[in-house]
This record gives C-alpha cells, sequence and structure tokens, in this order.
C-alpha cells in the first residue's frame, strides 16, 4: 500500500539553527500538508499546500515557517530560527483530494537543545 | 474557534467486549469526519471516515454520525489488546477546507 515518508526520523538542532524536514507524499495525491504535536497534546494543523502553493495555514505557521514542493516527489517544511517551542512531532500528510481522507507519514521528531 | 472535544479517558475495556469512543464537533458546518488509532510514539493512522447521518460499519469497526446533535463515535467490537491505543477524532470544519482538527483523543486500553 502507498505510504506517505518522512525524513529523518529524529532531529536534533541548537536553538536558533535552521532545520528542513522531508517529505514524500503518496504518489498520485494532490494536497500536502503538515501537523505538529507537541508531546502529550493534540494533533495541531500548520499548512496545507495545493497546485504549488499554500492553501490554508494556521497562526502557528508564523514568518519562521516555509514549505516549499523543490521536485515532483519532495515536500519540505523549513523552520529558520528554531526556538525550545518547536520541539514536536511534525507529520506529513496527504491526501487525492479536498475532504478526503488524509494519510500520515511516520513524522520526524524533532528537539530543539 | 472550532473545537473537537473527546473524553481523554483513559478507557478500560475488557477483551472480547465492546468499546465505545465519543466526540462532539462545534462547527455545524462540519461535512467530513475521521477516526485515526495513534499508538505511543506513532503517527495516527485511519481507521474510518464518515460523511454522512446513520451508521458506517468497516469490519470490526462502526463510525456513527448524527449531524442534528453534532456527535460522531466509534464502536470496537470484540475488542483485542492490540486495540489498545489512543483514537483520535478529527473533522474537516468547513467544506472545501482542508485542515483536519483533532481533538485530544480518548485513551483505550483492553484487558486480557
Amino acid at each position: 500500500e502507498p505510504e506517505v515518508t518522512q525524513t529523518p526520523s529524529h532531529q536534533v538542532t541548537q536553538m536558533g539553527q535552521e532545520v528542513i524536514l522531508r517529505c514524500v507524499p503518496i504518489s498520485n495525491h494532490l494536497y500536502f500538508y503538515w501537523y505538529r504535536q507537541i508531546l502529550g497534546q493534540k494533533v495541531e494543523f500548520l499548512v496545507s499546500f495545493y497546485n504549488n502553493e499554500i492553501s490554508e495555514k494556521s497562526e502557528i505557521f508564523d514568518d519562521q515557517f516555509s514549505v516549499e514542493r523543490p521536485d515532483g516527489s519532495n515536500f519540505t517544511l523549513k523552520i529558520r530560527s528554531t526556538k525550545l517551542e518547536d520541539s514536536a512531532m511534525y507529520f506529513c500528510a496527504s491526501s487525492d483530494r479536498v475532504n478526503q481522507p488524509q494519510h500520515f507519514g511516520d513524522g520526524t521528531r524533532l528537539s530543539i537543545l | 474557534q472550532k473545537e473537537v472535544e473527546q473524553n481523554s479517558g483513559p478507557l478500560s475495556v475488557p477483551e472480547g467486549a465492546i468499546a465505545s469512543l465519543n466526540c462532539t464537533y462545534s462547527d455545524r458546518g462540519s461535512q467530513s469526519f475521521f477516526w485515526y488509532r495513534q499508538y505511543s510514539g506513532k503517527s495516527p493512522e485511519l481507521i474510518m471516515s464518515i460523511y454522512s447521518n446513520g451508521d458506517k460499519e468497516d469490519g470490526r469497526f462502526t463510525a456513527q454520525l448524527n449531524k442534528a446533535s453534532q456527535y460522531v463515535s466509534l464502536l470496537i467490537r470484540d475488542s483485542q489488546p492490540s486495540d489498545s491505543a489512543t483514537y483520535l477524532c478529527a473533522a474537516i470544519p468547513i467544506q472545501g477546507a482542508q485542515k483536519l482538527v483533532f481533538g485530544q483523543g480518548t485513551r483505550l486500553t483492553i484487558n486480557p
């Protein structure tokens, strides 16, 4: 069964450094998403991406965040200057249409020191 | 603020019994609802989607939707120890929107 893949599985970064999280969505899917889950808390929406542009973003997704689809398969989340509170699991998801189930990758555990 | 609410549990059910998980949502315009299972330290795994009022069955799982009461539930029949996990209810708040709004999850433990 096709799946969303994310790399790395764990990223440890010093506060203030830039980090890029990578995702390969399911190949025939057109909608891509990033979510995060701080330990013990809800899964929170960050951003959705369609047709090479952001279609929706949350209040969490401020100027330090950006997303990109640099080629036909990868979808990346960049955090420009990481803060301690950015420590969380970051999940990439994809879906083939709006309002349809979103399939999640295994996540990247981001630890900011 | 568009919210999805769940009882965080823990909910403890004996093996072989029916587990009943409940969820309410605040946005009356919500159209699409999903149940995900999340094992500790893992990602959400889709179990069921439901879009219309009534019941939808898939194997041991039944999702129920009542839009008038803004209520979604998940029944797990013949519960197995491997069903022990946190169950996340999620909704897409308005037609054409894309984000999932998640509840805080209900932790379910199946006791052998």
